[in-house]
Protein backbone atom coordinates (compact mmCIF):
# COMPACT_ATOMS: atom_id res chain seq x y z
CA UNK A 1 0.00 0.00 0.00
CA UNK A 2 1.14 3.35 -0.96
CA UNK A 3 1.47 5.91 1.69
CA UNK A 4 1.31 9.71 1.13
CA UNK A 5 1.91 11.97 3.99
CA UNK A 6 1.17 15.51 4.55
CA UNK A 7 2.25 17.96 6.90
CA UNK A 8 1.16 20.00 8.80
CA UNK A 9 -2.59 18.17 9.49
CA UNK A 10 -3.79 21.57 9.74
CA UNK A 11 -1.61 25.28 10.12
CA UNK A 12 -3.26 28.68 11.33
CA UNK A 13 -0.89 31.85 9.45
CA UNK A 14 -1.72 35.59 10.23
CA UNK A 15 -2.89 37.51 7.43
CA UNK A 16 0.31 38.69 4.80
CA UNK A 17 2.51 35.70 6.04
CA UNK A 18 4.05 33.20 4.20
CA UNK A 19 3.44 29.69 4.77
CA UNK A 20 4.37 26.04 3.34
CA UNK A 21 3.69 22.43 3.89
CA UNK A 22 5.28 19.17 2.92
CA UNK A 23 3.83 16.56 0.91
CA UNK A 24 6.36 13.19 1.49
CA UNK A 25 5.61 10.34 -0.97
CA UNK A 26 7.69 7.05 -2.55
CA UNK A 27 10.50 7.85 -4.39
CA UNK A 28 10.41 4.85 -6.39
CA UNK A 29 8.58 4.27 -10.06
CA UNK A 30 7.28 8.08 -9.94
CA UNK A 31 5.28 9.39 -12.59
CA UNK A 32 3.55 12.71 -11.67
CA UNK A 33 2.82 14.39 -7.63
CA UNK A 34 -0.47 16.59 -8.26
CA UNK A 35 -1.21 19.83 -5.72
CA UNK A 36 -5.27 20.04 -5.29
CA UNK A 37 -6.96 23.39 -3.47
CA UNK A 38 -10.28 21.93 -1.73
CA UNK A 39 -12.25 24.89 -0.25
CA UNK A 40 -14.95 24.01 2.45
CA UNK A 41 -18.44 22.90 0.60
CA UNK A 42 -16.83 22.75 -2.52
CA UNK A 43 -14.92 20.28 -4.64
CA UNK A 44 -11.18 19.59 -4.93
CA UNK A 45 -9.28 22.08 -7.98
CA UNK A 46 -5.84 21.48 -9.49
CA UNK A 47 -3.51 23.66 -8.91
CA UNK A 48 -0.16 21.95 -10.32
CA UNK A 49 0.90 18.84 -11.77
CA UNK A 50 4.47 17.99 -11.91
CA UNK A 51 6.31 15.44 -13.56
CA UNK A 52 9.79 16.00 -13.59
CA UNK A 53 12.62 15.95 -10.82
CA UNK A 54 13.32 19.73 -9.50
CA UNK A 55 10.39 20.95 -11.19
CA UNK A 56 8.71 24.44 -10.14
CA UNK A 57 5.49 25.52 -10.49
CA UNK A 58 4.13 29.05 -9.96
CA UNK A 59 0.33 30.54 -10.06
CA UNK A 60 0.36 33.76 -8.09
CA UNK A 61 0.64 33.76 -4.91
CA UNK A 62 1.56 29.90 -5.09
CA UNK A 63 3.70 28.05 -5.80
CA UNK A 64 5.16 23.70 -5.62
CA UNK A 65 8.61 22.56 -5.67
CA UNK A 66 9.09 18.65 -6.44
CA UNK A 67 11.82 16.28 -5.79
CA UNK A 68 11.43 12.95 -6.64
CA UNK A 69 14.81 11.55 -5.38
CA UNK A 70 14.03 12.24 -2.07
CA UNK A 71 10.30 11.87 -2.27
CA UNK A 72 8.87 15.18 -1.31
CA UNK A 73 7.02 18.33 -2.88
CA UNK A 74 6.65 21.54 -0.85
CA UNK A 75 3.52 24.31 -1.88
CA UNK A 76 4.30 27.94 -0.41
CA UNK A 77 2.11 30.47 -0.07
CA UNK A 78 3.35 34.07 -0.12
CA UNK A 79 1.53 36.85 1.70
CA UNK A 80 -1.17 34.81 2.99
CA UNK A 81 -5.15 36.00 1.98
CA UNK A 82 -7.80 34.98 3.74
CA UNK A 83 -9.25 33.84 0.81
CA UNK A 84 -6.11 31.15 0.84
CA UNK A 85 -7.87 28.85 3.53
CA UNK A 86 -8.87 25.44 2.14
CA UNK A 87 -7.27 22.27 2.42
CA UNK A 88 -4.61 21.59 0.50
CA UNK A 89 -4.20 17.96 -1.27
CA UNK A 90 -1.08 16.36 -2.95
CA UNK A 91 -1.65 13.37 -4.73
CA UNK A 92 0.89 11.20 -6.46
CA UNK A 93 0.68 8.93 -9.93
CA UNK A 94 2.49 6.08 -10.07
CA UNK A 95 3.75 4.85 -12.85
CA UNK A 96 1.64 2.21 -14.66
CA UNK A 97 -0.76 2.84 -12.20
CA UNK A 98 -4.48 4.07 -13.41
CA UNK A 99 -5.24 6.34 -10.30
CA UNK A 100 -4.21 8.68 -7.82
CA UNK A 101 -2.89 8.49 -4.10
CA UNK A 102 -3.76 10.92 -2.11
CA UNK A 103 -2.70 12.65 0.97
CA UNK A 104 -5.10 12.96 3.66
CA UNK A 105 -4.39 17.10 3.21
CA UNK A 106 -3.22 20.04 5.13
CA UNK A 107 -6.14 22.22 6.69
CA UNK A 108 -5.09 25.90 6.55
CA UNK A 109 -6.64 28.92 8.30
CA UNK A 110 -5.62 32.38 7.15
CA UNK A 111 -6.04 34.60 10.34
CA UNK A 112 -7.37 38.22 9.24
CA UNK B 1 -14.78 23.85 -16.41
CA UNK B 2 -14.42 19.92 -16.90
CA UNK B 3 -18.30 18.61 -17.90
CA UNK B 4 -19.01 16.72 -15.15
CA UNK B 5 -22.52 16.37 -13.02
CA UNK B 6 -23.53 14.36 -10.00
CA UNK B 7 -26.77 13.29 -9.12
CA UNK B 8 -29.01 13.12 -6.44
CA UNK B 9 -26.87 16.52 -4.69
CA UNK B 10 -28.34 15.16 -1.60
CA UNK B 11 -29.83 12.01 -0.42
CA UNK B 12 -31.36 10.92 3.18
CA UNK B 13 -32.08 7.38 3.12
CA UNK B 14 -32.80 4.55 5.60
CA UNK B 15 -29.90 1.86 6.31
CA UNK B 16 -30.47 -1.27 4.35
CA UNK B 17 -31.70 0.06 1.82
CA UNK B 18 -30.20 0.55 -1.75
CA UNK B 19 -28.62 3.54 -2.97
CA UNK B 20 -27.57 4.75 -6.12
CA UNK B 21 -25.24 7.99 -7.11
CA UNK B 22 -24.60 9.00 -10.66
CA UNK B 23 -21.63 10.16 -12.11
CA UNK B 24 -22.21 11.94 -15.65
CA UNK B 25 -19.48 13.71 -18.21
CA UNK B 26 -19.28 15.22 -21.27
CA UNK B 27 -15.39 15.23 -21.83
CA UNK B 28 -15.35 11.77 -23.37
CA UNK B 29 -12.71 10.97 -20.85
CA UNK B 30 -11.73 7.52 -20.51
CA UNK B 31 -10.86 7.73 -16.86
CA UNK B 32 -13.92 7.93 -14.20
CA UNK B 33 -13.51 7.20 -10.01
CA UNK B 34 -15.52 7.43 -7.14
CA UNK B 35 -14.44 9.10 -4.05
CA UNK B 36 -15.57 8.97 -0.50
CA UNK B 37 -14.30 12.38 2.02
CA UNK B 38 -14.18 11.32 5.64
CA UNK B 39 -12.52 13.71 8.19
CA UNK B 40 -8.84 13.00 8.70
CA UNK B 41 -8.66 10.97 5.48
CA UNK B 42 -9.16 13.31 2.75
CA UNK B 43 -10.76 11.55 0.19
CA UNK B 44 -10.23 8.05 -0.42
CA UNK B 45 -11.00 5.55 -3.68
CA UNK B 46 -13.53 3.14 -4.05
CA UNK B 47 -14.08 2.28 -7.46
CA UNK B 48 -12.62 3.54 -10.52
CA UNK B 49 -12.64 2.79 -14.51
CA UNK B 50 -10.33 2.93 -17.20
CA UNK B 51 -12.93 2.30 -20.11
CA UNK B 52 -16.50 1.61 -20.46
CA UNK B 53 -17.40 -2.11 -18.48
CA UNK B 54 -13.82 -1.93 -17.19
CA UNK B 55 -13.39 -1.17 -13.56
CA UNK B 56 -11.59 -1.67 -10.56
CA UNK B 57 -11.59 -1.57 -6.75
CA UNK B 58 -10.24 1.37 -4.43
CA UNK B 59 -9.08 1.44 -1.15
CA UNK B 60 -12.84 1.72 -0.06
CA UNK B 61 -14.59 -0.89 -1.90
CA UNK B 62 -16.54 -2.98 0.69
CA UNK B 63 -20.64 -2.21 0.24
CA UNK B 64 -19.75 -0.33 -2.91
CA UNK B 65 -20.58 -1.69 -6.48
CA UNK B 66 -19.86 0.22 -9.76
CA UNK B 67 -21.11 0.13 -13.42
CA UNK B 68 -20.08 1.63 -16.60
CA UNK B 69 -22.40 0.93 -19.72
CA UNK B 70 -21.53 3.86 -21.61
CA UNK B 71 -18.18 6.67 -21.80
CA UNK B 72 -20.36 9.47 -20.10
CA UNK B 73 -22.06 7.60 -16.91
CA UNK B 74 -20.39 5.82 -13.98
CA UNK B 75 -23.16 4.59 -11.22
CA UNK B 76 -21.71 4.15 -7.71
CA UNK B 77 -24.80 1.62 -6.24
CA UNK B 78 -24.59 0.98 -2.36
CA UNK B 79 -25.93 -2.06 -2.23
CA UNK B 80 -27.43 -1.87 1.44
CA UNK B 81 -26.68 1.52 3.04
CA UNK B 82 -24.95 1.48 6.49
CA UNK B 83 -24.59 4.32 8.65
CA UNK B 84 -20.78 4.10 8.58
CA UNK B 85 -21.86 4.85 4.25
CA UNK B 86 -22.66 8.64 5.57
CA UNK B 87 -20.33 10.76 3.41
CA UNK B 88 -19.73 13.71 0.89
CA UNK B 89 -19.43 11.38 -2.46
CA UNK B 90 -17.18 12.86 -5.07
CA UNK B 91 -17.08 11.97 -8.86
CA UNK B 92 -14.13 12.76 -10.90
CA UNK B 93 -12.94 12.24 -14.56
CA UNK B 94 -9.33 12.45 -16.15
CA UNK B 95 -8.69 12.08 -20.20
CA UNK B 96 -5.59 10.65 -19.23
CA UNK B 97 -3.58 9.96 -16.20
CA UNK B 98 -2.67 13.26 -15.55
CA UNK B 99 -5.47 15.73 -13.90
CA UNK B 100 -8.56 14.61 -12.37
CA UNK B 101 -11.52 16.78 -12.25
CA UNK B 102 -13.92 16.43 -9.70
CA UNK B 103 -17.63 16.67 -9.77
CA UNK B 104 -19.69 18.91 -7.34
CA UNK B 105 -20.18 16.04 -4.77
CA UNK B 106 -23.03 14.66 -3.51
CA UNK B 107 -23.95 14.55 0.01
CA UNK B 108 -25.20 11.24 1.66
CA UNK B 109 -27.31 10.69 5.00
CA UNK B 110 -28.12 7.32 6.30
CA UNK B 111 -30.01 6.99 8.87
Amino acid sequence: ILNVEQSPQSLHVQEGDSTNFTCSFPSSNFYALHWYRWETAKSPEALFVMTLNGDEKKKGRISATLNTKEGYSYLYIKGSQPEDSATYLCAFGLQGAQKLVFGQGTRLTINP
Amino acid sequence: DAGITQSPRHKVTETGTPVTLRCHQTENHRYMYWYRQDPGHGLRLIHYSYGVKDTDKGEVSDGYSVSRSKTEDFLLTLESATSSQTSVYFCAIARNLETQYFGPGTRLLVL
